[in-house]
């Protein structure tokens, strides 16, 4: 079956812009997680979903990121205000389970790479 | 805090040769533990993993070891061939299962 997509691949905003990354999990998984991947570096926690419900945004780095999912299936990571700071791979990953089954396979995206100039 | 540590950093094998790259964890509570290999701009992909009622997983050619008393796991790969080259990257399982990584293996197999 399809995997995790997301869209765009690639996005390239000048400071100060607002971006929208969108993420379609595998269809019937529960839960969905943002992760940011630096480059040369393992990929970091930003946020989690269990259907509609944000649980965890432990991970976000500023209140210029906010993230949404309101039908419980695709979810929006959005970042206001851009800076260059927010350069990174934003990666996507769901799984089946519901939130407290911690043994649960993460599927991954292919990511959008963002550029902020 | 919550923290992976990973290492090498670097590992650069000959075809036919083993690689073993070694994790450890922080969080005791941690009780899953999957193995990524990441190939340039691509998606992680899970090889392998583990959960903790068990010490040892094998699947062909890769295994992991888990060792819940000293917070150690490793991958160990063995004869290997040049596609095996990537970045791995090794994650343990916090409150509510989202995934702290380590900082990544880049793998060289030289044919």
């Amino acid at each position: 079956g399809a995997g995790v997509s997301q869209s765009p691949r690639y996005k390239v905003a000048k400071r100060g812009q607002d971006v929208a990354l969108r993420c379609d999990p595998i269809s019937g998984h529960v839960s969905l997680f943002w992760y940011q991947q630096a480059l040369g570096q393992g990929p970091e926690f930003l946020t989690y979903f269990q259907n509609e419900a944000q649980l965890d945004k432990s991970g976000l780095p500023s209140d210029r990121f906010f993230a949404e999912r309101p039908e419980g299936s695709v979810s929006t990571l959005k970042i206001q205000r851009t800076q260059q700071e927010d350069s990174a791979v934003y990666l996507c990953a769901s799984s089946l389970k519901r939130w407290g089954s911690s043994t649960d396979t993460q599927y991954f995206g292919p990511g959008t790479r963002l550029t902020v100039l | 805090g919550e923290n992976v540590e990973q290492h090498p950093s670097t590992l650069s094998v000959q075809e036919g040769d083993s690689a073993v790259i070694k994790c450890t964890y922080s969080d005791s509570a941690s009780n899953y533990f999957p193995w990524y290999k990441q190939e340039l701009g691509k998606r992680p992909q899970l090889i392998i993993d583990i959960r903790s009622n068990v010490g040892e997983k094998k699947d062909q050619r890769i295994a992991v070891t888990l060792n819940k008393t000293a917070k150690h796991f490793s991958l160990h790969i063995t004869e290997t061939q040049p596609e095996d080259s990537a970045v791995y990257f090794c994650a343990a399982s916090m409150k509510g299962g989202k995934l702290i990584f380590g900082q990544g293996t880049e793998l060289s197999v030289k044919p």
